[in-house]
């Protein structure tokens, strides 16, 4: 079964540090283009990052340009978001998910992750 | 930045009836537009991609159309799990890839 499982979201305060893991299986990880999106309470879909099938092109909503790393470790099947000087406006779920092979749109998506940035 | 705007923001019909659903670009996107719907607690689930592309296992009545700037997503018939909100996303010119605010298909 092709599947992407979230983990590593949780309760964090403004100013601190935590970092999302995507485990896939069901499918060869290294051929596709992996993206970070989230959704705050209550809204819409945000692209947060994308990273290309190597580890060598990474892109960024402005908003957390700086402060956001995506990285992959194809050996392991994994994607990470490491996010840094977390705002209140950080606050959302994050979903992994898999790039449409030479197509537009996310074809596979992790269940979510919560995290909350509070004091 | 490509701004996706869809319409109208609510959709309020009853089993059986069309849905037609609306996503303008700001500026032409070709063909890479997907549509996405996502019901309550659940993560989006893709129906179209390439503006009109059906993903793996979506059902017949969902279908896409549109090129450059305006695009529609049509359900023929709705069921009663159609229910939910549906968004449109560009691929065309990026970073960033972009969502429209989103429709919610509600029950009248």
């Amino acid at each position: 079964e092709v599947q992407l499982v979230e983990s590593g979201g949780g309760l964090v305060q403004p100013g601190g540090s935590l970092r999302l893991s995507c485990v896939a299986s069901g499918f060869t990880f290294s051929d596709f283009w992996m993206s970070w999106v989230r959704q705050a309470p209550g809204e819409g879909l945000e692209w947060v990052a994308t990273i290309k099938q190597d580890g060598n092109e990474k892109y960024y909503v402005d908003s957390v340009k700086g402060l956001f790393t995506i990285s992959r470790d194809n050996a392991e099947n994994s994607l990470s978001l490491h996010m840094n000087s977390l705002r209140a406006e950080d606050t959302a779920v994050y979903y992994c998910a898999r790039e449409v092979r030479d197509g537009s749109g996310f074809d596979i998506w992790g269940q979510g992750t919560m995290v909350t940035v509070s004091s | 930045e490509i701004v996706l705007t869809q319409s109208p923001a609510t959709l309020s019909l009853s089993p059986g009836e069309r849905a037609t659903l609306s996503c303008r670009a700001s500026q032409s996107i070709s063909i890479y537009l997907a549509w996405y719907q996502q019901k309550p607690g659940q993560a989006p689930r893709l129906l179209i991609y390439d503006a009109f592309k059906r993903a793996t296992g979506i059902p017949a009545r969902f279908s896409g159309s549109g090129s450059g700037t305006d695009f529609t997503l049509t359900i023929s018939s709705l069921e009663p799990e159609d229910f939910a909100v549906y968004y449109c996303q560009q691929r065309s010119n990026w970073p960033p890839w972009t969502f429209g605010q989103g429709t919610k298909v509600e029950l009248k």
